[in-house]
């Protein structure tokens, strides 16, 4: 089965909402992350958050290594937050190597 | 800065044609990776290297061969091009502390239409 699944698959918010993106993980975890991924495909490295709880700005990164799950919280939603969201993880099966989500596409709308 | 630069950003070739996507980091990283997008799904691993001169498959990587000839570049190459390669290829790399991944560091990604 998947090892990486991310949650909900696409989501619209109202400017100044608030979302929570989820990720879930069927193995132990090495490391993670979480990237944004502009329109346009680039990709911005957002966290990098193992275990703990992080923030940068409006966004806030959970990771609880027992529950098996990441988590990325946007506060006061921007139209410019619009994009997909992409969790990566290195699960813990001595290959070295990252695991990505499917993504969650966010739009943001006025 | 840390840096991954990907050659060509776009490329048009056609089936059965030889195709080398290349990938040059300046982070000293050890790791570096080869992925590939679909429209509207996550990224896959096709190749990824740990060592210059060394190679392992990663969960994609049928039709597709790597090569790492130094610590800084890494090459992804379609031997015989097929419609099903169409996608965007993404390098990235990375360094490890201890038993994990560090940062993964990605190019801006490689648009390859195969007609």
């Amino acid at each position: 089965g998947q090892q990486v699944q991310q949650s909900p698959a696409s989501l619209v918010l109202q400017e100044g909402e608030n979302a929570e993106l989820q990720c879930n993980f069927s193995t132990s975890l090495n490391s993670m992350q979480w990237f944004y991924q502009r329109p346009e495909g680039s990709l911005v490295s957002l966290f990098y958050n193992p275990s703990g709880t992080k923030q940068s700005g409006r966004l806030t990164s959970t990771t609880v290594i027992k529950e098996r799950r990441s988590s990325l919280h946007i506060s006061s939603s921007q139209i410019t937050d619009s994009g997909t969201y992409l969790c990566a993880m290195e699960l813990h099966t001595g290959n070295y190597k990252y695991v990505f989500g499917a993504g969650t596409r966010l739009k943001v709308i006025a | 800065e840390a840096a991954v630069t990907q050659s060509p950003r776009s490329k048009v070739a056609v089936t059965g044609g030889k195709v080398t996507l290349s990938c040059h980091q300046t982070n000293n990283h050890d790791y570096m990776y080869w992925y590939r997008q679909d429209t509207g799904h996550g990224l896959r691993l096709i190749h990824y290297s740990y060592v210059a001169d060394s190679t392992e498959k990663g969960d994609i990587p049928d039709g597709y061969k790597a090569s790492r000839p130094s610590q800084e570049n890494f090459s992804l190459i379609l031997e015989l091009a097929s419609l099903s390669q169409t996608a965007v290829y993404f390098c990235a790399s990375s360094d490890r502390l201890g038993g994990s991944a560090e940062t993964l560091y990605f190019g801006s990604g490689t648009r390859l239409t195969v007609l």
